[in-house]
């Protein structure tokens, strides 16, 4: 089965600042999703990335899939206190069974 | 346009009772997916309904059962709970093109505490 490893666990940011989340992949990725997640609510998609060397931006937000497929990145510029929430990248990978990492936390201070 | 629409909100049960969960898919979606999504973990998949029939089944017992009805409203039941059933579960419904390689639209959850 296809496994997605998030790093960090945590993040703790000065508002301002700029921040990368990691999702690696135990197998070839077709398609990589990324979500956030305030806490204890539902999921809000953010952005779907099909092709290698692929990358898209929703306003502060840009995330990347590298040329070999296996891992993806999230990165925000400027954070802001809005930013805050859980990051969770997600899969369906060859079997169309969804498969999500365990997610960033993201804390933004002031 | 209404989105995903789940309930309970909250939920508590004691250990072996049954719980049924339900969702309402966003308009003109025909396909719902639940997932168990226990505390500091990600969402795991237990099953999809697409067209009323289970399309894809995660990594979870009998004791999970799902239904979709008609509207594409769907159920989750849980029998003989058990302690680690505790969880936030969440249902996402999908629109008609290939469901899970698309986009899901996900409920705010439903929390159930068994004790």
């Amino acid at each position: 089965s296809q496994e997605l490893e998030q790093s960090p666990q945590s993040l703790i940011v000065q508002e301002g600042k700029n921040l990368t989340i990691n999702c690696t992949s135990s197998k070839t990725l077709y398609g990589l999703y990324w979500y956030k997640q305030k806490y204890g609510e539902g999921l809000i998609f953010l952005m779907m990335l099909q092709k290698g060397g692929e990358e898209k931006s929703h306003e502060k937000i840009t995330a990347k899939l590298d040329e070999k497929k296996q891992q993806s990145s999230l990165h925000i510029t400027a954070s802001q206190p809005s930013h805050a929430g859980i990051y969770l990248c997600g899969t369906t990978g060859g079997s169309y069974i969804p498969t999500f990492g365990r997610g960033t936390s993201l804390i933004v201070h002031p | 346009e209404t989105g995903v629409t789940q309930s309970p909100t909250h939920l508590i049960k004691t250990r072996g009772q049954q719980v049924t969960l339900r969702c309402s898919s966003q308009s003109g979606h025909n396909t719902v997916s639940w997932y168990q999504q226990a505390l500091g973990q990600g969402p795991q998949f237990i099953f999809q309904y697409y067209r009323e029939e289970e399309n894809g089944r995660g990594n979870f017992p009998p004791r999970f059962s799902g239904l979709q009805f008609p509207n594409y409203s769907s159920e989750l039941n849980v029998n003989a709970l058990e302690l680690d059933d505790s969880a936030l579960y969440l249902c996402a419904s999908s629109p008609p093109e290939r469901s899970t390689g698309n986009e899901q639209f996900f409920g705010p959850g439903t929390r159930l505490t068994v004790l």
